[in-house]
């Protein structure tokens, strides 16, 4: 099993359209969390942290369920300019190499 | 400005031509990385380092050396690069526990 999972879509919605995306990680012991923003063949950047009682930044809301070892990142009123990879990250403290990325889900927004 | 510095951003080489690529940061971060990204396989670290003098593999390590003689700098060192690395490469920073800071790619071909 990998340790951070991700569906690789793609997922094409139009634009307005309220999209979610999950995660699951496999070590109970992970202490952080972020997603990441990729655009097509550029750097990840990241978009936002996701802490345990969830966080919101504009449209996008960051949601963390221990018990059931996932994270989720909904997109409201999707924009053309959303259309982009994005990453699940995952820390463990103590782990030597620390940082595991999912291997990313693909969005499109379509006019 | 706070950044990551890759170079070269692109690279052709012939198989079994030594190459290096370079890799700055201005943040005086701990921890550095570099990674693969390929088609369907997502990131996939390639080594890492704690400190200056510490390096320590990560999942895809053969064919690559590294070296941290400095806290800015980690030059990803191919001595003699084959076809199977020719891929998208990322340098990555950050302080212990936080997210990371990303370069801007080496899109690499080895013929």
């Amino acid at each position: 099993r990998k340790e951070v999972e991700q569906d690789p879509g793609p997922f094409n919605v139009p634009e307005g359209a309220t999209v979610a995306f999950n995660c699951t990680y496999s070590n109970s012991a992970s202490q952080s969390f972020f997603w990441y923003r990729q655009d097509c063949r550029k750097e990840p950047k990241l978009l936002m942290s996701v802490y345990s009682s969830g966080n919101e930044d504009g449209r996008f809301t960051a949601q963390l369920n221990r018990a059931s070892q996932y994270i989720s990142l909904l997109i409201r009123d999707s924009k053309l300019s959303d259309s982009a990879t994005y990453l699940c990250v995952v820390f463990l403290s103590g782990s030597a190499r620390q940082l595991t990325f999912g291997s990313g889900t693909q969005l499109t927004v379509l006019p | 400005e706070a950044q990551v510095t890759q170079n070269p951003r692109y690279l052709i080489t012939v198989t079994g031509k030594k190459l290096t690529v370079t890799c700055s940061q201005n943040m005086n971060h701990e921890y550095m990385s570099w990674y693969r990204q390929d088609p369907g396989l997502g990131l996939r670290q390639i080594y890492y380092s704690m400190n200056v003098e510490v390096t320590d593999k990560g999942d895809v390590p053969e064919g690559y050396k590294v070296s941290r003689k400095e806290k800015r700098n980690f030059p990803l060192i191919l001595e003699s690069p084959s076809p199977n690395q020719t891929s998208l490469y990322f340098c990555a920073s950050r302080r212990l526990n936080t997210e990371a800071f990303f370069g801007q790619g080496t899109r690499l071909t080895v013929v």
